[in-house]
């Protein structure tokens, strides 16, 4: 199992452009997760799945869109990068929700300048 | 609602001596609670997790914690540290409700094991 796969691992984007981040999973977990990890503050939710065709906001969804059209795809969607979206993005999964351990992707480092 | 604080930023320690990266929680009813490490340059792995049963929970590499109800703690512990182990660590908190759903996390503390 590849596990939790993130592409591309680097991206600069200027401001207003758009871009899409990929997360793919091979373990056939049902949730799915983006976070987004600033230096000193941990780890923000921006949306979550919990399965196909189901996405909610998490913490942070603010200038984000996500779409969750099988269960191994849940990609991120960024319209009009701001500098404050500068940041490395995780993506994650669990096969449930209740005290199940997420497995999280390399991640997504992206500069917006 | 939920909360989690990991009070030190860094913690540094002698390679063989014990270490305690210190972690407490706010939730209502009985947490389900995590550690999680990340490398640099890598994503986050999982440690360990109390989610009932024995306060003291073994976990990967060596790593245990104990759950504190009484002081709403989880501190991470190891007898020995090694130099491998030097990494951020981030605790994590869920509540039990269904609809609290969403895995909190702290803002990490950074563990530096010194030859």
């Amino acid at each position: 199992n590849a596990g939790v796969t993130q592409t591309p691992k680097f991206r600069i984007l200027k401001i207003g452009q758009s871009m899409t981040l990929q997360c793919a999973q091979d373990m056939n977990h049902n949730y799915m997760y983006w976070y987004r990890q600033d230096p000193g503050m941990g780890l923000k939710l921006i949306y979550y799945s919990v399965g196909a065709g189901i996405t909610d906001k998490g913490e942070v969804p603010n200038g984000y869109n996500v779409s969750r059209s099988t269960t191994e795809d849940f990609p991120l969607r960024l319209e009009l990068a701001a500098p404050s979206q500068t940041s490395v993005y995780f993506c994650a999964s669990s096969y449930s929700l209740q005290a199940e351990t997420q497995y999280f992707g390399p991640g997504t480092r992206l500069l917006v300048l | 609602a939920q909360s989690v604080a990991q009070p030190e930023d860094q913690v540094n320690v002698a390679e063989g001596n014990p270490l305690t990266v210190k972690c407490t929680y706010s939730v209502s009813g009985n947490p389900y609670l995590f550690w999680y490490v990340q490398y640099p340059n890598r994503g986050l792995q999982f440690l360990l997790k109390y989610i009932t049963g024995d306060n003291l929970v073994k976990g990967s590499y060596g790593f245990e914690a104990e759950f504190n109800k009484s002081q709403t703690s989880f501190h991470l512990k190891k007898p020995s540290a090694l130099v491998s182990d030097s990494a951020l660590y981030f605790c994590a908190v869920r509540g039990p409700s269904y609809n609290t759903d969403k895995l909190i996390f702290g803002t990490g503390t950074r563990l530096q094991v010194f030859p």
